[in-house]
């Protein structure tokens, strides 16, 4: 079977940084994705991770170790509009068609 | 236009109607996805299409039907709605290769009373 635990919630301030975690139990893996998601809009791609190590995209970061079953998405300089959920989401091999299967999401709020 | 589009946007039905959510993409790929949303719960897979002549049932497959129309429409169908099927559901796209990135459409929020 699979697992996927993040978070529920998390705050933070404008200016900061802010740290999401993501710890996974799968039978086959290829590959991690984090998503972010506003609130009642689609899901949008931010990051993928298939390798161990850290890969940096602008103020964004996700960082991946797969011998700990473990990620995190790096936020810095915070922003109001990074106010949203964040899904980790791990494509699991040993699963009929591979298809990406989601953790229940992290709801990041930023206030002033 | 949107990449992927989904209609209806909202749908608000009666428990035992037949609804069918709709979604087309223009962005060529060949795999298709429904999700649906629910608080506290998040995304989970549905059903899953690789080409037109490939349909798989996900996690929660119960009560759903799908149809691969062509390579870019992939349908959803609720036979004979109930309440625990309201949520939102959303449908994707991807490529197949390289990282396979999902591309979701803006939704459909389903109400069944």
């Amino acid at each position: 079977g699979q697992n996927i635990d993040q978070p529920t919630e998390m705050t933070a301030t404008e200016g900061a940084i802010v740290q999401i975690n993501c710890t996974y139990q799968t039978s086959g893996f290829n590959g991690l994705f984090w998503y972010q998601q506003h609130a009642g809009e689609a899901p949008t791609f931010l990051s993928y991770n298939v390798l161990d190590g850290l890969e940096e995209k602008g103020r964004f970061s996700s960082f991946l170790s797969r011998s700990k079953g473990y990620s995190y998405l790096l936020l810095k300089e915070l922003q109001m509009k990074d106010s949203a959920s964040y899904l980790c989401a791990v494509r699991d091999t040993s699963q009929a068609g591979t298809a990406l299967i989601f953790g229940k999401g992290t709801t990041l709020s930023v206030s002033s | 236009d949107a990449d992927v589009t989904q209609t209806p946007r909202n749908r608000i039905t009666k428990t035992g109607k037949r609804i069918m959510l709709e979604c087309s993409q223009t962005k060529g790929h060949d795999r298709m996805y429904w999700y649906r949303q629910d608080p506290g719960l998040g995304l989970r897979l549905i059903y899953y299409s690789f080409d037109v002549k490939d349909i798989n049932k996900g996690e929660i497959s119960d009560g759903y039907s799908v149809s691969r129309q062509a390579q870019a429409k992939f349908s959803l169908s609720l036979e004979s709605a109930i309440p625990n099927q309201t949520a939102l559901y959303f449908c994707a796209t991807s490529q197949g290769s390289g990282a396979n990135v999902l591309t979701f459409g803006a939704g459909s929020r389903l109400t069944v009373l």
